[in-house]
């Protein structure tokens, strides 16, 4: 596709539900980024993956957290036993190449999820 | 560790006004350094960036110059636009590609 793609766009689940939240980057891109954006707040890092490596997973929050991106281009996040303070926008990200530093990285849309 | 510091919004202008947005950073390494922005109803769209000490970072008449002496990246804009009104996102990257944001600055601007 043209840009990154996540899906859903909207997801509300209930206190304890799982969640699975899509990203489809731009074809061909290396890396692929998640971050997660509480309401009023700048995005802050979730993990990283080069092709289907996940290099860096550093900033999930909890062992409810899961990625994966098994074939190097679609990945999944998964939420565990969701939380009312898992209730955020979920930004996926891709670039065309290894890291190196100034490299564009591109935004999808997000997904919305809201814990009830 | 690494860190960005931004002004607090809402900023709310007339248009054509000037428009200055600040930040600062804090970085171990020589990091480069971005704006995105967020218009409403959209996704992070990267504004623009600079790599290096003393590189100007412009797009759509929007400015920034890396100042490695005050850790700076200031945004500015000579004559704002009721399009510009959305949320401006000052950043960081090191060579692993992991952007660090600064909390935001919603743009208010009035016709």
């Amino acid at each position: 596709g043209a840009g990154v793609s996540q899906s859903p766009r909207y997801k509300v689940a209930k206190r304890g539900q799982d969640v699975a939240l899509r990203c489809d980057p731009i074809s061909g891109h290396v890396s692929l980024f998640w971050y997660q954006q509480a309401l009023g707040q700048g995005p802050e890092f979730l993990t990283y993956f080069q092709n289907e490596a996940q290099l860096d997973k550093s900033g999930l929050p909890s062992d409810r957290f899961f990625a994966e991106r098994p074939e190097g281009s679609v990945s999944t996040l998964k939420i565990q036993r969701t939380q009312q303070e898992d209730s955020a926008v979920y930004l996926c990200a891709s670039s065309p190449s290894r890291p190196g530093s100034g490299n564009t990285i591109y935004f999808g849309e997000g997904s919305w999820l809201t814990v009830v | 560790g690494n860190s960005v510091t931004q002004m607090e919004g809402p900023v709310t202008l007339s248009e054509e006004a000037f428009l200055t947005i600040n930040c600062t950073y804090t970085a171990t390494g020589y990091p480069s350094l971005f704006w995105y922005v967020q218009y409403p109803g959209e996704g992070l769209q990267l504004l623009l960036k600079a790599t290096k000490a003393d590189d100007k970072g412009s797009n759509k008449g929007f400015e920034a110059t890396y100042r490695k002496e005050t850790t700076s990246f200031h945004l500015e804009k000579g004559s704002v636009q009721v399009s510009d009104s959305a949320v401006y996102f000052c950043a960081l990257s090191e060579e692993d590609d992991k952007i660090i944001f600064g909390k935001g600055t919603r743009l208010h601007i009035l016709p």
